[in-house]
């Protein structure tokens, strides 16, 4: 079984700040994937990494796999309120999703 | 409507009680999963599904039974409701599941069961 260890669990900021996220393994991913999750809805699929090292954007949000598939990274810059919600990583391979880190972005 | 749906979305019951969760797909998804949410857990696998009549087990599976007689439809019976089974319930699907395929997960609002 490979864990998801989420950091941090809790995140609470000012609209505009920037903020990093991470998901740490103990052993390699085949491949990544980061879900969101907005207040009473289901996730929704942001992003999937793959190839160790790769840096993905989608508009405001960069996501970025480590070099040795261990880890993955969640920027946003600038952040806004609409950015508020849980945050999760899942690997695929074994079906498991991180706890979570739950963003608020204050206005 | 396309998409994928569950019923009820809120339930309240009495512990022993059975407890059925529907979900229903109109993407013939070959997959289908049912996840539960608790505070500090994240979302955690239940049961799952590759295909019709094909179900297996996943992280957390006692207390709960699974079926699968057509594609579109998986339903989740808690058999006799226990407090600890309070939690919210997720229904998602896939066209596949195998690792390293990376296929996207589609989700339902989710089910929010209390236990009494």
């Amino acid at each position: 079984t490979q864990l998801l260890e989420q950091s941090p669990q809790f995140l609470s900021i000012q609209e505009g700040e920037n903020l990093t996220v991470y998901c740490n393994s103990s052993s390699v991913f085949s491949s990544l994937q980061w879900y969101r999750q907005e207040p009473g809805e289901g996730p929704v699929l942001l992003v999937t990494v793959v190839t160790g090292g790769e840096v993905k954007k989608l508009k405001r949000l960069t996501f970025q796999f480590g070099d040795a598939r261990k880890d993955s990274s969640l920027h946003i810059t600038a952040a806004q309120p609409g950015d508020t919600g849980l945050y999760l990583c899942y690997n695929n391979n074994d079906m498991r999703f991180g706890a979570g880190t739950r963003l608020t972005v204050k206005p | 409507d396309a998409g994928i749906t569950q019923s009820p979305r809120y339930k309240i019951t009495e512990t022993g009680r059975q407890v059925t969760l529907m979900c229903h797909q109109t993407w013939s998804h070959s997959y289908m999963f049912w996840y539960r949410q608790d505070l500090g857990h994240g979302l955690r696998l239940i049961y799952y599904s590759a295909a019709a009549d094909i179900t297996d087990k996943g992280e957390v599976p006692d207390g709960y039974v699974v079926s699968r007689s057509k594609t579109e439809n998986f339903p989740l019976t808690l058999e006799s409701a226990t407090r600890s089974q309070t939690s919210v319930y997720f229904c998602a699907s896939s066209e596949s599941a195998v690792a390293g395929l990376q296929e996207t997960q589609y989700f339902g609002p989710g089910t929010r069961l209390l236990v009494l």
